[in-house]
């Protein structure tokens, strides 16, 4: 068990480019979520995967923002356009749910987005 | 919608202090309670958690108890180490879904 890693640690982008991001979870986990999170503020919650499929995503924070899990095993998060407001730590975790029950979530150490 | 209130830090303390960190939330449903622990350049870690009134997490020497008569859930230890500083969170999540709500943190900074 290697935790859970995320690459890059740290981007710095130009206004208006795209930028993606990579999660890999504990290997056995099938639920992977996405938060953001803002200096002096706790981690905010964006979406989450149960295996490949996307359970909630009502809470990406535009259109510009996608995340996919497309063999239910790693997982990207994309931000199209980016924006100054953009910049911040964006964190993946990842948990092991059997239906019905809550599970510790497992975090990684995040990816620090500048954004010039 | 949920939210949750923790005190504002720093929180500053010198070894072997008492430590208690607030945290009341105000929740729709009937929540689970939860304080996560971030070191400096590491990811959060659950520290404790409880999932119904009166019950008492504990971990680490760390405590808190779920009040659900004053919606609180305030962490607490009986002696700080250095190796305690950290930014504390507060959590709380309702539903089968696990979706977790958090306070902004609260930095625990502890003096030799």
């Amino acid at each position: 068990d290697t935790g859970v890693s995320q690459d890059p640690r740290h981007k710095i982008t130009k206004r208006g480019q795209n930028v993606t991001f990579r999660c890999d979870p504990i290997s056995e986990h099938n639920r992977l979520y996405w938060y953001r999170q803002t200096l002096g503020q706790g981690p905010e919650f964006l979406t989450y995967f149960q295996n490949e499929a996307q359970l909630e995503k009502s809470r990406l924070l535009s259109d510009r923002f996608s995340a996919e899990r497309p063999k239910g095993s790693f997982s990207t998060l994309e931000i199209q356009r980016t924006e100054q407001g953009d910049s911040a730590m964006y964190l993946c975790a990842s948990s092991l749910n059997p239906s019905g029950a809550i599970y510790e979530q497992y975090f990684g150490p995040g990816t620090r987005l500048t954004v010039t | 919608g949920d939210s949750v209130t923790q005190m504002e830090g720093p929180v500053t303390l010198s070894e072997e202090a008492f430590l208690t960190i607030n945290c009341t939330y105000t929740a729709t449903g009937y929540p689970s309670l939860f304080w996560y622990v971030q070191y400096p350049g590491e990811g959060l870690q659950l520290l404790l958690k409880a999932t119904k009134a009166d019950d008492k997490g504990s971990n680490k020497g760390f405590e808190a108890t779920y009040r659900k008569e004053t919606t609180s859930f305030h962490l607490e230890k009986g002696s700080v180490q250095v190796s305690d500083s950290a930014v504390y969170f507060c959590a709380l999540s309702t539903g089968g879904s696990y979706i977790p709500t958090f306070g902004r943190g609260t930095s625990l900074i502890v003096h030799p």
